[in-house]
């Protein structure tokens, strides 16, 4: 199975600056054939579901705030939020679609400072 | 307007069986690949099981092979989750979730990530 690891497990931000989470996989999921990265971003809100916001690592889903962004390839990644918007306040997750069993690493929870 | 409602869930005491099911409406239903990804209380997701748009390809987590059947009726827009032989871990929230690529894994593996999620439903296991 490929085991993916985020940090950190928390993270605490003033309004207005950039926050960072990192994503990585027990193994590449850059497939060769076509070179994306198999990597979804998703946040999730108290009481809510996951909302996508990034796959192939860097496709913006549609309607999501540019303020968003996804980079990293093969086994290392990151979600950047460029400008910490209070709206902004949940759970990240990260999953790999490479191969089954589909995996997502363990959340990222981003709170106001 | 994507829809998706689950319904089924509940109280059951292990060694006990429910079946959940997934409204969807607002798509092509037998056009997309479909999940199902649980989270416990307070915890992470974990995917369950996925089928493809034809029903003919299923996938599941080693965690619950043999004991769960994932289906669909593409005739009814509905997903469904036979869970038997339940444990107390396998209590959470279900939801069904949707892979964004129209004919992707017909018949192949689902190499799925999800762009619509329903709101979930609750199984507790527990005596």
């Amino acid at each position: 199975d490929i085991v993916m690891t985020q940090s950190p497990d928390s993270l605490a931000v003033s309004l207005g600056e950039r926050a960072t989470i990192y994503c990585k996989s027990s193994q590449s999921v850059l497939y060769s054939s076509n070179y994306k990265n198999y990597l979804a971003w998703y946040q999730q809100k108290p009481g809510q579901p996951p909302k996508l916001l990034m796959y192939w690592a860097s496709t913006r889903q549609s309607g999501v705030p540019d303020r968003f962004s996804g980079g990293g390839s093969g086994t290392d990644f990151t979600l950047t939020i460029s400008s910490l918007q209070a709206e902004d306040v949940a759970v990240y997750y990260c999953q790999q679609y490479y191969d089954t069993p589909l995996t997502f690493g363990g959340g990222t929870k981003v709170e106001i400072q | 307007e994507v829809q998706q409602l689950e319904s089924g869930g509940g109280l059951v005491q292990p060694g006990g069986s429910l079946r959940l099911s997934c409204a969807a409406s607002g798509f092509t239903f037998s056009d997309y690949a479909m999940s199902w990804v649980r989270q416990a209380p307070g915890k992470g997701l974990e995917w369950v099981s996925s089928i493809g748009g034809s029903g003919g390809s299923t996938f599941y987590a080693d965690s619950v092979k043999g004991r769960f059947t994932i289906s669909r009726d593409n005739s009814k827009n509905t997903l469904y989750l036979q869970m038997n032989s339940l444990r107390a871990e396998d209590t959470a929230v279900y939801y069904c979730a949707k892979d964004p690529r129209p004919n992707y894994c017909s018949s192949g593996v689902c190499y799925s990530f999800f762009d619509y999620w329903g709101q979930g439903t609750l199984v507790t296991v527990s005596s």
